[in-house]
């Protein structure tokens, strides 16, 4: 059965600080990992990734994939207010995306 | 810039009344997907459409659902009897092309509260 995991389940930091978002997955058939920043509604795209040890970046935020570890990290330095939210993780695997359960990340000022 | 929009942003059924939550996806895309979400779990995949005809669908999507494609621009997901279960958020996604280097944009969603 196909799934994805992400770790941890919940964080607390304060503005400033840096975390690390871990996804992890065991798919059929790997096509690309994404990474989504839910707020209040729906999932708004991040990155995509589809070859290892290739960093994206985009501004504070950045992400790496291992597909022979099989797993990605998300990174956001810097954290602000604004930054608070439920970061998805998800493998398109045999045309539809596998979704984890999310990383809720709070920042406090 | 273009976007997946989908109506109404909120409904309140009874339970056993049919609902039809509508999305439009973005003009030039060629899949489509439903996706729901129940309040504090994880998001799921119901189902995805392709050159009008269902492609994939999860064991979520059973005969009291079904989606359609009726006129080129709108995609609909129906739930033909509703129950207290399907009360979610219910996503409608799109995507240009079934390619690796393709994502899927996801509108705003539809929050089904089944009373």
């Amino acid at each position: 059965e196909d799934k994805v995991v992400q770790s941890p389940l919940s964080l607390v930091v304060h503005e400033g600080d840096t975390v690390t978002l871990n996804c992890s997955y065991e798919v059929t058939n790997f096509r690309s990992l994404l990474w989504y920043k839910q707020e209040k509604k729906a999932p708004t795209f991040l990155f995509m990734l589809t070859s290892s040890g290739i960093e994206k970046k985009s501004g504070r935020l950045s992400s790496i994939l291992d597909k022979k570890e099989l797993f990605s990290i998300l990174n956001i330095t810097a954290t602000q207010t604004g930054d608070s939210a439920v970061y998805l993780c998800a493998v398109d695997s045999n045309y539809q995306l596998i979704w984890g359960a999310g990383t809720k990340l709070i920042i406090k000022p | 810039e273009p976007e997946v929009t989908q109506t109404p942003s909120h409904q309140v059924t009874q339970m056993g009344q049919e609902v039809i939550l509508r999305c439009v996806p973005i003009s030039n895309h060629l899949y489509f997907y439903w996706y729901r979400q129940i309040l504090g779990q994880k998001v799921e995949f119901l189902v995805s459409f392709y050159n009008n005809e269902i492609s994939e669908k999860s064991e979520i999507f059973d005969d009291q659902f079904s989606v359609e494609r009726p006129d080129g621009s709108n995609f609909t997901l129906k739930i033909r009897s509703t129950k207290l279960e399907d009360s979610a958020m219910y996503f409608c996604a799109s995507r240009p092309g079934q390619g690796v280097f393709t994502e899927a944009f996801f509108g705003q969603g539809t929050r089904l509260t089944v009373v």
